[in-house]
């Protein structure tokens, strides 16, 4: 079974912190991503990754930079926290193309105050 | 990207089958569609996809209208557990999922 994990269910922040919130898989995927899902806008794209060291924009990177130094971990930074980034986010990866099925983890509910 | 239309909620008595329709008139010859499904506060769960034949694996079956403007999931024996928020999703470029507001579906004992 393939396997995301996320370093954090739960995750509570000041403003103008620096956040990092981590992915891991366990299935050797090439690709990685970073949604963020929020009541009535869906799910939208932040980051992808298609190999390590690569890294695309999605629909909002704005606020956020993403860092994949292996292969398994994909990292999510939020340089400085603000409240409007409160969301629940969700990695996921996949194998092959881009358009293989994406397995999601857990996900992450940060709230920022 | 193509769009997709679900109805927002469905009932489901415990042990009958669950038939759950997608509409997505737009699709593209080589668009897959997808579906996933969301238990509160959990990451999202990978059900079943398909291009246009009819697929099935050990949680779903997954029937596709010839035109491929339509598609429903079926769960053969819901269960409570099945209760959750059901996406359907057609894969559009870069890979990217959008998923919209989906069906809430309810199992009832």
């Amino acid at each position: 079974d393939v396997k995301v994990t996320q370093s954090s269910r739960y995750l509570v922040k000041r403003t103008g912190e620096k956040v990092f919130l981590e992915c891991v898989q366990d299935m050797d995927h090439e690709n990685m991503f970073w949604y963020r899902q929020d009541p009535g806008l869906g799910l939208r794209l932040i980051y992808f990754s298609y190999d390590v060291k690569m890294k695309e924009k999605g629909d909002i990177p704005e606020g956020y930079s993403v860092s994949r130094e292996k292969k398994e971990r994909f990292s999510l930074i939020l340089e400085s926290a603000s409240t409007n980034q409160t969301s629940m986010y969700l990695c996921a990866s996949s194998t092959g193309g881009l358009k293989e099925t994406q397995y999601f983890g857990p996900g992450t509910r940060l709230l920022v105050l | 990207d193509a769009k997709t239309t679900q109805p927002p909620s469905m009932d489901c008595a415990e042990g009958r089958a669950a038939n759950l329709p997608c509409n997505h008139s737009t699709i593209s010859g080589n668009e897959y569609v997808y579906w996933y499904r969301q238990i509160h506060s959990q990451g999202p769960q990978y059900i079943i996809h398909g291009l246009k034949n009819n697929e099935t694996n050990e949680m779903a079956s997954l029937i596709i209208t010839e035109d491929r403007k339509s598609s429903t999931l079926i769960l053969p024996h819901a269960t409570l557990r099945d209760t959750a928020v059901y996406y359907c999703i057609v894969l559009g470029s870069w890979g990217k999922l959008q998923f919209g507001a989906g069906t809430q579906v309810v199992v009832t004992p």
